[in-house]
């Protein structure tokens, strides 16, 4: 079965520091996306990054980056100058290519962004 | 781009009503749209996929005369929870993916909490 895990349930960090969130996953399949999604107190769930199994590049979209170790079958998130406003749920999710496009997804971590 | 929206963002209802819950995407044509529901503090759990045009697909132990589920175009689909019941109560999230770009990417409304009486 395909799994997601995230295994630091909450996290804080001080702002304008740098945080990384973990996040395994487990699939037998070679063509996939990962994805890390921010779900702020609004509870709108927002698209943070997404990341192409099939490229080896780490996808960066300006504070945010990941570290994909495919072999490893690790996908982290890392924020760099945490912002007040980066305190939020992040989940982290994979989607099988084949697979209706179905979200397999982690349980999420809290982090918390200190002034 | 990429917007999804919701309406209502909230509603109170009476046991036994049933509640419309539509999900449009704004700027773009969806395939495939997506309903979820999320527990407090929790992750979210599918409820069902559509498709245009199609029936819907519905996971394990959803109920489908419970939770009615129209994609009557590429930019609206609509969740219908007939004859709620106070343990309906909970948070409604749909999503929705591109008919062109990023098509494995999922563009989520704001949601809809409900709350039944």
């Amino acid at each position: 079965a395909q799994t997601v895990t995230q295994s630091q349930p909450e996290m804080s960090v001080q702002e304008a520091e740098t945080v990384t969130l973990s996040c395994t996953y487990d699939t037998s399949e070679s063509n996939y996306y990962l994805f890390w999604y921010k779900q702020p107190p609004s509870r709108q769930m927002i698209l943070v990054i997404r990341q192409e199994a099939y490229k080896q590049q780490n996808a960066t979209e300006n504070r945010f980056s990941v570290n994909f170790q495919k072999a490893a079958k690790s996908f982290s998130l890392k924020i760099s100058d945490s912002q007040l406003g980066d305190t939020a749920m992040y989940f982290c999710a994979f989607v099988d290519a084949g697979n209706n496009r179905k979200l397999i997804w982690g349980l999420g971590t809290s982090l918390a962004v200190n002034p | 781009g990429a917007v999804v929206s919701q309406h209502p963002s909230w509603v109170i209802c009476k046991s036994g009503t049933s509640v419309k819950i539509e999900c449009r995407s704004l700027d773009f044509q969806a395939t495939t749209m997506f309903w979820y529901r999320q527990f407090p503090k929790q992750s979210l759990m599918l409820m069902a996929t559509s498709n245009e045009g199609s029936k819907a697909t519905y996971e394990q132990g959803v109920e489908k005369d419970k939770f009615l589920i129209n994609h009557a175009s590429l930019t609206l689909s609509t969740l219908t929870v007939t004859s709620a019941h106070p343990e309906d109560s909970s948070f409604y999230i749909c999503s929705a993916s591109s008919l062109q770009g990023y098509t494995d990417t999922q563009y989520f409304g704001p949601g809809t909490r409900l709350t039944v009486l």
